[in-house]
């Protein structure tokens, strides 16, 4: 049993490219998240889905834009990154909601010089 | 909207002592409080929870504590141990589930 995988784990950008981080779920959650760590800040919250199909915005979201087209799948893009998007980024998935526990993924280190 | 403040953001104790790490939240319509433990270069693990109608839980040396009159609540570790060095982090969610708000951690090391 996989959990929450996260890919990539490590990546480098220029300020203005774009990438996708996917995250994959093998446990049948219908909600999922998308956090940013960065030091001192703990975790925020960028964009959630409740279910395929779906997407929310959280407390960060400018600068983001997500996709959940197939129940076990949710991407996060950055469409021209920037340097202060440069964070640790945490996948999350739950059965029904916020108020349970969270599988969190190991997390991708995006670096945006 | 909901705010959580955690202290202190580092403790040092030495293996065998009690660690204990405090939170408070501003809204008090929240109702669900989770502890999640991470340990350096993974994600979150969700290591004991309580809800509002609770003031206290434990699971073998670890205990939360929740005074809901005062908005506060608390993670209790005993008979600490060199594994349990990690960074914890509290957590306030709201009534609706749409909002799980994180403190900024606690960074925990266990000397031997």
């Amino acid at each position: 049993n996989a959990g929450v995988t996260q890919t990539p784990k490590f990546r480098v950008l220029k300020t203005g490219q774009s990438m996708t981080l996917l995250c994959a779920q093998d446990m049948n959650h219908e909600y999922m998240y998308w956090y940013r760590q960065d030091p001192g800040m703990g975790l925020r919250l960028i964009h959630y889905s409740v279910g395929e199909g779906t997407t929310a915005k959280g407390e960060v979201p400018d600068g983001y834009n997500v996709s959940r087209l197939k129940k076990q799948n949710f991407l996060l893009g950055l469409e021209s990154a920037a340097p202060s998007q440069t964070s640790v980024y945490f996948c999350a998935s739950s059965l029904t909601g916020l108020n349970e526990k969270l599988f969190f993924g190991s997390g991708t280190q995006l670096s945006v010089l | 909207g909901e705010n959580v403040e955690q202290h202190p953001s580092t403790l040092s104790v030495q293996e065998g002592d009690s660690a204990v790490i405090k939170c408070t939240y501003s809204d008090s319509a929240s109702n669900y409080f989770p502890w999640y433990k991470q340990e350096l270069g993974k994600g979150p693990q969700l290591i004991i929870d309580i809800r509002s109608n609770v003031g206290e839980k434990k699971d073998q040396r670890i205990a939360v504590t929740l005074n809901k009159t005062a908005k506060h609540f608390s993670l209790h570790i005993t008979e600490t141990q060199p594994e349990d060095s990690a960074v914890y982090f509290c957590a306030a969610s709201s009534p609706a589930g749409t909002a799980l708000i994180f403190g900024k951690g606690t960074t925990l090391s266990v000397s031997s």
